[in-house]
């Protein structure tokens, strides 16, 4: 695709629900980062994968933060039993390869409001 | 710990006028910086990136300084249109590893 994208753009959900946010990025990027950005703050990293590995899941707040990208394409964050401090913005990055002055291509973001 | 100061503070200024945004770090010695663009709703865009070796970097109406020495980023938007109005966010890599940590952000606001 063009460009990095990211579903739903919305979502809102119960205290206690589980909810699943996705990533498509560029096609070919081998990169894919997860941040987190709240009100009035900068994004915050999350996670890395490198393809298909997960190198660095050192800004998974808890446990209940999980992460995948299976084939090295598309990535998927979980977020279980969410809690309302999960209400934040969920951007999802990517790079061609792993050199680390590499640009950050970010797609739209989703936001989650956990009522 | 690690940490980057962006002015919080939203910058108003009026259109043609040179805006200045100000990136602080401490305890980090960054091979490079890199600025982004945020508008409402969406994702940040990569403008700039300028390596510790390097003073000063340009693009269009874009400059950047880097000054390792008193470990600050300054951000220049010369003849600034309304358009320019977005938040401005620097980055720098966490040492050692891929991700970038990110500043606050400051609000740019160009008023016709």
């Amino acid at each position: 695709g063009a460009g990095v994208s990211q579903s739903p753009r919305y979502k809102v959900a119960k205290r206690g629900q589980d909810v699943a946010l996705r990533c498509d990025p560029i096609s070919g990027h081998v990169s894919l980062f997860w941040y987190q950005q709240a009100l009035g703050q900068g994004p915050e990293f999350l996670t890395y994968f490198q393809n298909e590995a997960q190198l660095d899941k050192s800004g998974l707040p808890s446990d209940r933060f999980f992460a995948e990208r299976p084939e090295g394409s598309v990535s998927t964050l979980k977020i279980q039993r969410t809690q309302q401090e999960d209400s934040a913005v969920y951007l999802c990055a990517s790079t061609p390869g792993i050199t680390p002055q590499e640009t950050q291509y970010f797609g739209p973001g989703t936001r989650l409001l956990v009522l | 710990s690690q940490k980057i100061e962006q002015n919080s503070e939203a910058l108003n200024i009026q259109e043609g006028k040179t805006a200045t945004l100000t990136c602080n770090y401490t305890n980090y010695s960054p091979a490079y910086l890199q600025w982004y663009r945020q508008d409402p709703g969406r994702g940040p865009v990569f403008l700039l990136l300028i390596r510790e070796n390097e003073k000063e970097k340009r693009k269009e109406r874009l400059k950047v300084t880097f000054d390792t020495t008193l470990k600050q980023s300054l951000f220049h938007i010369t003849a600034s249109q309304p358009a320019d109005s977005a938040t401005y966010l620097c980055a720098l890599p966490y040492t050692g590893f891929q991700k970038l940590v990110f500043g606050t952000g400051t609000r740019l606001l160009v008023s016709p």
